[in-house]
């Protein structure tokens, strides 16, 4: 079967770093997707990993380990406004084919 | 246009009414995607079209629901005989090839 996990909430102060895990099972894979979306919006793109390693973009990075089905999203110098719910998705076997999601972190970030 | 747009924004229906949700994905876009999003749940695939290829219906929950892709460009999603249980967000997403999918703002529907 299909299965994306992540915790359902988080909460960290502003400054700080936090790490949002996330492990798979999939019957096939072609790359992990990170998402952002804030209450009553929709999601956002955050950042895409195929192969094994680190991606990094500003004050978010991405990193995947396919052997071990596993990902993280680490999200640093944290803002109030990076309170929101945060989307593992897992692309199957074909490139262009849709996404299979995780049920979301949801992050709070307080002062 | 500048991004994907869905609508209506929120529909509210009786039990056992059809209901139409409209997308326009981000143009030249090849790949358009419908999820729903129900509370407490991830985003659940429904129906994917890709170019002129038949579309991948194995997301639908039932026979109640169908879509269609005009042109290569607008969807409809189509529910029909509305039950409760199909209250949720529908989002419509859009990609070029096997980049990124943007999704637009969703749509709200309410099934009394």
């Amino acid at each position: 079967g299909q299965n994306i996990d992540q915790p359902t909430e988080m909460t960290a102060t502003e400054g700080a770093i936090v790490q949002i895990n996330c492990t798979y099972q999939t019957s096939g894979f072609n790359g992990l997707f990170w998402y952002q979306q804030h209450a009553g919006e929709a999601p956002t793109f955050l950042s895409y990993n195929v192969l094994d390693g680190l991606e990094e973009k500003g004050r978010f990075s991405s990193f995947l380990s396919r052997s071990k089905g596993y990902s993280y999203l680490l999200l640093k110098e944290l803002q109030m406004k990076d309170s929101a719910s945060y989307l593992c998705a897992v692309r199957g076997y074909q490139a262009g084919t849709a996404l299979i999601f995780g049920k979301g972190t949801t992050l709070s970030v307080s002062s | 246009g500048a991004g994907v747009s869905q609508s209506p924004s929120n529909k509210v229906t009786e039990k056992g009414k059809d209901v139409e949700l409209r997308c326009d994905p981000i143009s030249g876009h090849t790949a358009l995607y419908w999820y729903r999003q129900s509370l407490g749940q991830g985003l659940e695939f429904l129906i994917y079209f890709q170019g002129n290829s038949a579309p991948d219906k194995s997301g639908l929950p039932s026979d109640r629901f169908s879509a269609e892709r005009t042109g290569g460009s607008v969807s409809t999603l189509t529910i029909q005989r509305t039950q409760q249980e199909d209250s949720a967000v529908y989002l419509c997403a859009s990609s070029l090839l096997d980049n990124e999918q943007f999704f637009g703002p969703g749509t709200r529907l309410t099934v009394l």
